[in-house]
């Protein structure tokens, strides 16, 4: 067990809808990044926040969004949902910089 | 930008044998390597780490992996796999100040009876 808990495990959704994933980081852990693994892309880096603060972005499309709450857990919301945004979203936290990034179960995203 | 490179997609094993899983990444700054196990329906499981000090790393489950500064390389080595070692390997990098994970494609890992 990581410490990271993600939620839902599972998302059954339609094209052009909008879902939210949600996680929660290790207890103390500041950073929280978001990942999405697919079949054609692989594991691609999205997002991180620091403390509420973005901190870097990676390749996430504008239908994307994510913010961090006060209490350190983040939301991922997805939007305008196309077939192709199928795959599985990761989250991670990480204390630091020089700390590695431990990793949630995912959330398995299907757009019908 | 950082980038790795896992060349075998899949690797087959007889238990009990040695296994080797490749990793080279390319970066114009200093980098930490990671690797990460993903066993089938699960999340990703930090395996080992380098972030300085002796090139060989030991991680979990008997695993380790050696930082080759001139290859640019960080292979994975066990000295004899077990059925349960059966899953998907992912090298991963980040430049040193820069917390972003680039990961390489994976290495699948069958186990033989």
């Amino acid at each position: 067990d990581s410490g990271v808990t993600q939620t839902p495990k599972h998302l059954i959704t339609a094209t052009g809808q909008r879902v939210t994933l949600r996680c929660s980081p290790r207890s103390g852990d500041l950073s929280v990044y978001w990942y999405q693994q697919s079949l054609d892309q692989g594991l691609q880096f999205l997002i991180q926040y620091y403390n509420g603060e973005e901190r870097a972005k990676g390749n996430i499309l504008e239908r994307f969004s994510a913010q961090q709450f006060p209490d350190l857990h983040s939301e991922l919301n997805l939007s305008s949902l196309e077939l192709g945004d199928s795959a599985l979203y990761f989250c991670a936290s990480s204390l630091s910089r020089d700390q590695p990034q431990h990793f949630g179960d995912g959330t398995r995203l299907s757009i019908l | 930008a950082q980038s790795v490179t896992q060349l075998d997609s899949q690797v087959p094993v007889f238990e009990e044998a040695p296994v080797e899983l490749r990793c080279n990444y390319s970066s114009s700054v200093s980098v930490y390597l990671f690797w990460y196990v993903q066993y089938p329906n699960q999340g990703l499981q930090l395996l080992l780490k380098y972030l300085s000090g002796s090139t060989l790393v030991k991680g979990i489950n008997g695993f380790e992996a050696e930082f080759n500064k001139s290859q640019t390389s960080f292979h994975l080595r066990k000295p004899s796999v077990h059925i349960s070692d059966t899953a998907e390997y992912f090298c991963a990098v980040s430049a040193i100040g820069n917390e972003k994970l680039t990961f390489g494609t994976g290495t699948r890992l069958t186990i033989i009876p």
